[in-house]
């Protein structure tokens, strides 16, 4: 079975500065997908950034990138020049690549982020 | 830009009653899911549907709940007997052919 693990519970950064949350995962299949998802106050889960486990290059999105170390399994989010609207949960997801898109999306406990002004 | 959409947006029901939560999914999507989040934990995956089945369940998926695809854009969630422990988010989500599941804005679910 898949796993998904934020060691990370709360973190906070300064304004304008950088933040890197973890994400590690456990899997046996060699063909799957990373998400980020972020959750803000409001509750709805938006999709920040995806990462197929084949393509060694890592994903970026404007401010977001990921780290993507498929040996050691781990999936980290870079958020640079951070701003009070990242403030949020923010959630990991793992997803098996094989039955189209009928696969379900395995969530980690989430980290919960606060930007400071 | 096209988004899910869910109602209600909070749902206030006595145990042993049953609810109906709804979702209308993106036009050209084919796949849909539920999930749920109990307040402050993770969320998780309830069912997968697809071609108007059932293609994938959680054990957290048993027999008081259920999904049907009414018409062409409707998704229901169908808790039959709501218990004290159904308390959370529930969120639907869609997906065309690609992996990304788009989430809907949830509906909060309180059993009393």
């Amino acid at each position: 079975a898949q796993t998904v693990t934020q060691s990370q519970p709360e973190m906070s950064v300064q304004e304008a500065e950088t933040v890197t949350l973890s994400c590690t995962y456990d899997t046996s299949e060699n063909n799957y997908y990373l998400f980020w998802y972020k959750q803000p106050p409001s509750r709805q889960m938006i999709l920040v950034i995806r990462q197929e486990a084949y393509k060694q290059q890592n994903a970026t999105e404007n401010r977001f990138s990921v780290n993507f170390q498929k040996a050691a399994k781990s999936f980290s989010l870079k958020i640079s020049d951070s701003q009070l609207g990242d403030t949020a949960m923010y959630f990991c997801a793992f997803k098996l690549g094989y039955g189209g898109s009928q696969g379900n999306l395995i969530f980690g406990k989430g980290t919960k982020l606060s930007v400071k002004p | 830009e096209p988004e899910v959409t869910q109602t209600p947006s909070h749902q206030v029901t006595q145990m042993g009653q049953e609810v109906i939560l709804r979702c209308v999914p993106i036009s050209n999507h084919l796949y849909f899911y539920w999930y749920r989040q109990i307040l402050g934990q993770k969320v998780e995956f309830l069912v997968s549907f697809y071609n108007n089945e059932i293609s994938e369940k959680s054990e957290i998926f048993d027999d008081q709940f259920s999904v049907e695809r009414p018409d062409g854009s409707n998704f229901t969630l169908k808790i039959r007997s709501t218990k004290l422990e159904d308390s959370a988010m529930y969120f639907c989500a869609s997906s065309a052919q690609g992996p990304e599941q788009f989430f809907g804005p949830g509906t909060r679910l309180t059993v009393l």
